[in-house]
């Protein structure tokens, strides 16, 4: 069972359309992130929510657009992608915020998103 | 601004020998650290972490110390094994929990 699962793995879409990405977590956390690690390899936070409620909202374009049905998924939509969005996307989950001692955050496997 | 920074993009290591992997970073308000391991295909995974009122945690093969004064952190696998080929990414946590990551370093235990 993968703790935390996101699909697809893969997308490759031309500039202009639209397209989401699934993240679900089975680990029973209340945190819920999108981290986006682009062409330098950094891991830069995106969005982070607790319990369905928008947390951390990082500067970033107004075309992507998350939404938490519920707090064991976290879903991340783009608008009118462009070539720069190129990247892979992270969903991760903690059980917390990252107030707690530890502050582990568990990743799903990425999805890796290619914009022609 | 990067603020926690992984000057080494990879390191090369014989199977048996200690790992050092770097860290700096440039935020005294930095509360804790961790290191990250990552697989290619794979998320990275927690693999230990120190508080910043520490300077050493230890935990089997990997041992992470602290120096605040000259706000570096280093990561230690003794002896180095093939599994630990990976990329080993440093997170700071800053005063509104959130994480900063370095770019990681490439490890490579050859064999």
């Amino acid at each position: 069972d993968t703790a935390v699962s996101q699909t697809p793995k893969y997308l490759v879409t031309q500039m202009g359309n639209d397209k989401s990405i699934k993240c679900e977590q089975n680990l029973g956390h209340d945190t819920m992130y999108w981290y986006k690690q682009d062409s330098k390899k950094f891991l830069k936070i995106m969005f982070s929510y607790n319990n369905k409620e928008l947390i951390i909202n990082e500067t970033v374009p107004n075309r992507f657009s998350p939404k938490s049905p519920d707090k064991a998924h976290l879903n991340l939509h783009i608008n009118s992608l462009e070539l720069g969005d190129s990247a892979v996307y992270f969903c991760a989950s903690s059980l917390g915020l990252l107030e707690g001692p530890t502050g582990e955050l568990f990743f799903g496997e990425g999805s890796r998103l290619t914009v022609l | 601004d990067q603020q926690v920074k992984q000057n080494s993009p990879s390191l090369s290591v014989q199977e048996g020998r200690i790992s050092i992997l770097n860290c700096d970073y440039t935020n005294s308000m930095f509360d804790y650290f961790l290191w990250y391991k990552k697989y290619p295909a794979e998320g990275p995974t927690f693999l230990i972490s120190i508080s910043s009122i520490k300077d050493k945690n230890e935990d089997g093969r990997f041992t992470v110390f602290l120096n605040k004064s000259a706000k570096h952190l280093s990561l230690h696998i003794v002896p180095s094994q093939p599994g630990d080929s990976a990329v080993y990414f440093c997170a700071a946590r800053d005063s509104n929990y959130q994480l900063i990551w370095g770019a990681g370093t490439k490890l490579i235990i050859k064999p």
